[in-house]
């Protein structure tokens, strides 16, 4: 019955390391996007998944971003090399059945950032 | 130009007055989203439409799809209401990603 969690809710990281950012959508929700929003700036589109199909990657600003989810549940974002432009908060968030349908459930987010 | 447009940026009221934020977009849209950001950064859902109005509480969205206009309302405004009041759209040209506006950020002065 819980919401949409994250985790970490914070991690701080060196220029250059790999992080791996986790999203544990509501149980049954198909469709789930991954978001960034930087420091004073609006919200960013990275990835969508809906069900088995392929996710549509087109918002990854480049190929050190990937994104998976294993078994239509649980999503990892991952960012290869940080960057100092990476720090932002990265917001996930879980769509019962089709996304042109369907109401957002957000989840509170990890907040990065890169020394 | 941004494909979102929300006016005004910045909007400062006293408690009981009417609000109106107000959402412009460029493309063809399938849906749009009102969000409210509170300043603890959660985000929460608050409208998705296609068409006409939908009111929750004190709160109404409308959307005007000729004019590519959408505004959302408070009613009896109150402190709690402060916020930020974010749009967004879903194109209709197939793809999935939304498209957001900058916000609104909002005070309700006691």
């Amino acid at each position: 019955g819980a919401g949409v969690s994250q985790s970490p809710s914070n991690k701080v990281t060196e220029k250059g390391k790999d992080v791996e950012l986790r999203c544990d959508p509501i149980s049954g929700h198909t469709a789930l996007y991954w978001y960034r929003q930087s420091l004073g700036q609006g919200l960013e589109f990275l990835i969508y998944f809906q069900g088995n199909s392929a996710p549509d990657k087109s918002g990854l600003p480049s190929d050190r971003f990937s994104a998976e989810r294993t078994g239509g549940s649980v999503s990892t974002l991952t960012i290869q090399r940080t960057q100092q432009e990476d720090s932002a908060v990265y917001l996930c968030a879980s769509i019962p059945g089709l996304a042109g349908h369907n109401e957002q459930f957000f989840g509170p987010g990890t907040r990065l950032t890169v020394l | 130009k941004n494909e979102v447009e929300q006016s005004p940026q910045n909007l400062t009221a006293q408690e009981g007055e009417f609000i109106t934020i107000n959402c412009s977009y460029s493309v063809g849209i399938s849906a749009l989203h009102w969000l409210q950001q509170h300043p603890g950064g959660g985000i929460v859902s608050l409208f998705m439409l296609s068409s006409g109005k939908k009111k929750h509480g004190r709160l109404i969205a409308t959307i005007n799809i000729q004019e590519k206009h959408s505004s959302l309302h408070i009613t009896a405004s109150h402190p709690r209401d402060s916020a930020v009041y974010i749009c967004a759209v879903r194109s209709n040209q197939g793809a999935q990603k939304l498209v957001f506006g900058q916000g609104t950020r909002l005070t309700i002065n006691p």
